[in-house]
């Protein structure tokens, strides 16, 4: 199982709800990513988890919350979010943080904030 | 031939022919590269990676220069097929502290259009 799998899909959420992107993969991979792409942009980096932990938060606004509740699941919960978040939602993961490994990446969640 | 569009780059190639891809880096003590290809509505796609420790490394149909010197990458697609258009993106890795994560840096993009 070489996958990482993104639920939902897609999503439409007001400025006032309270949503959550889940990820989750079985590769047994101990470093977990969220990255936010922009139409015809690159992935932007917003958080690493590494071994369950924290690692980097690039400045992130906080109305994105992340949760790594085990080594095989990672969460983005949103609130109170703006038009301008309206973005595809990536989801990655790698073996760790510390050898040359590539970041596996899920097929997104395509976020709409009306 | 290569042009620049309103958002992304566009390499435009004759099915069968190589295609060349490049991608200029801006972190000198970048230590790790990879290469994803991206189709519409999907996640990015690892293709190829590399060490800063080599210059060149092949897949299959694919091949990765490295010339750290003028902070250059370029992936080579051997053959191209109708399947190969995507955008591909070529991404740095930023060595952090042993173990905190890789932190990943993605170039600009290219479009692909492979003519039939």
């Amino acid at each position: 199982d070489t996958e990482v799998t993104q639920t939902p899909k897609h999503l439409v959420m007001g400025m006032t709800n309270k949503k959550s992107l889940k990820c989750e993969q079985h590769m047994g991979h101990r470093a977990m990513y969220w990255y936010k792409q922009k139409a015809k942009k690159p992935p932007e980096l917003m958080f690493v988890y590494s071994y369950e932990k924290l690692s980097i938060n690039e400045s992130v606004p906080s109305r994105f919350s992340p949760e790594c509740p085990n080594s095989s699941l990672l969460n983005l919960h949103l609130h109170a979010l703006q038009p301008e978040d309206s973005a595809l939602y990536l989801c990655a993961s790698s073996q760790d943080g510390s050898g040359n490994t590539e970041a596996f990446f899920g097929q997104g969640t395509r976020l709409t904030v009306v | 031939g290569e042009s620049v569009g309103l958002h992304l780059p566009t390499l435009s190639v004759q099915e069968g022919d190589n295609s060349i891809i490049n991608c200029a880096y801006s972190n000198s003590a970048s230590d790790y590269f990879i290469w994803y290809k991206q189709e519409s509505g999907k996640g990015p796609q690892f293709i190829i990676d590399i060490r800063s420790n080599m210059d060149k490394r092949q897949g299959q149909r694919v091949t990765v220069l490295l010339n750290k010197t003028v902070k250059h990458l370029s992936l080579q697609i051997a053959a191209t097929q109708p399947g190969d258009s995507a955008v591909y993106f070529c991404a740095e890795r930023e060595w952090a502290i042993k173990a905190a994560g890789n932190k990943l840096t993605f170039g600009g993009g290219t479009r692909v259009l492979v003519k039939p």
